[in-house]
């Protein structure tokens, strides 16, 4: 039931961009999405819900297919500050369950 | 507001020995969480809870028991620690379920099972 995110890493030099992505096999009910640096804890970003809006924080931004089960992280002229782990996390379509992903290492180097 | 706490940030412990780990938050929080982070892994849930009193298994729950006497506190209880329970454990709290609402995160306690 874990949702499988790809790249599992990538390396960025700053100002590039960079997307991450987040599919399920079993139709879910909203998408979360977590930032994590080495050493600390996870840090929330946004949540997509079913049939809601493509949100966006800063130059980060994120989708959701619901038809497809699948959420994307878009991550616009990275800043050394972006580098670390990103986990999305899903939940099923009755609103349980809520699964963290194995994350994707992200390093913006200068 | 000190957010989420948690006590001890570190710990080592020998193949049997018990131990309890404390989570606090001070935001009114009715959901808490305990979560166990592995190398390529993610974060596992552990055991969570609704409400006082409550509390309910997650997806690896085995070895580990919880209690939830405060709304405030969380506990985490080994009872023999195994080396395979070495881990980074994060506590986390949120207003609702988490499926709905933001979790925040404690600031970690490393558990190492000699």
């Amino acid at each position: 039931q874990q949702p499988v995110q790809s790249p599992q890493a990538v390396i960025l030099r700053e100002g590039e961009d960079a997307v991450i992505n987040c599919s399920s096999s079993k139709a879910l009910y909203s998408v979360h999405w977590y930032r994590q640096k080495h050493g600390e804890a996870p840090v929330f970003l946004m949540i997509l819900l079913k049939g809601g809006e493509q949100k966006g924080h800063d130059k980060i931004s994120a989708s959701f297919n619901e038809k497809k089960q699948q959420s994307s992280l878009y991550l616009t002229a990275s800043q050394l500050s972006y580098s670390g782990t990103y986990f999305c996390g899903t939940v099923n379509a009755y609103g349980q369950n809520f699964v963290f992903g194995p994350g994707t290492r992200l390093s913006v180097l200068p | 507001n000190a957010g989420v706490t948690q006590t001890p940030k570190f710990r080592v412990l020998k193949t049997g020995q018990s131990m309890t780990l404390l989570c606090a938050q001070d935001m009114n929080h009715e959901y808490m969480y305990w979560y166990r982070q592995d190398p390529g892994m993610g974060l596992r849930l552990i055991h969570y809870s609704v409400g006082e009193g409550t509390t309910a298994k997650g997806e690896v729950p085995d070895g580990y028991n919880v209690s939830r006497l405060k709304k405030q506190n969380f506990l985490l209880g080994l009872e023999s620690a195994a080396p395979s329970q070495t881990s980074v454990y994060f506590c986390a709290s949120s207003v609702g379920l988490a499926g709905l609402y933001e979790q925040y995160f404690g600031p970690g306690t490393r558990l190492t099972v000699t």
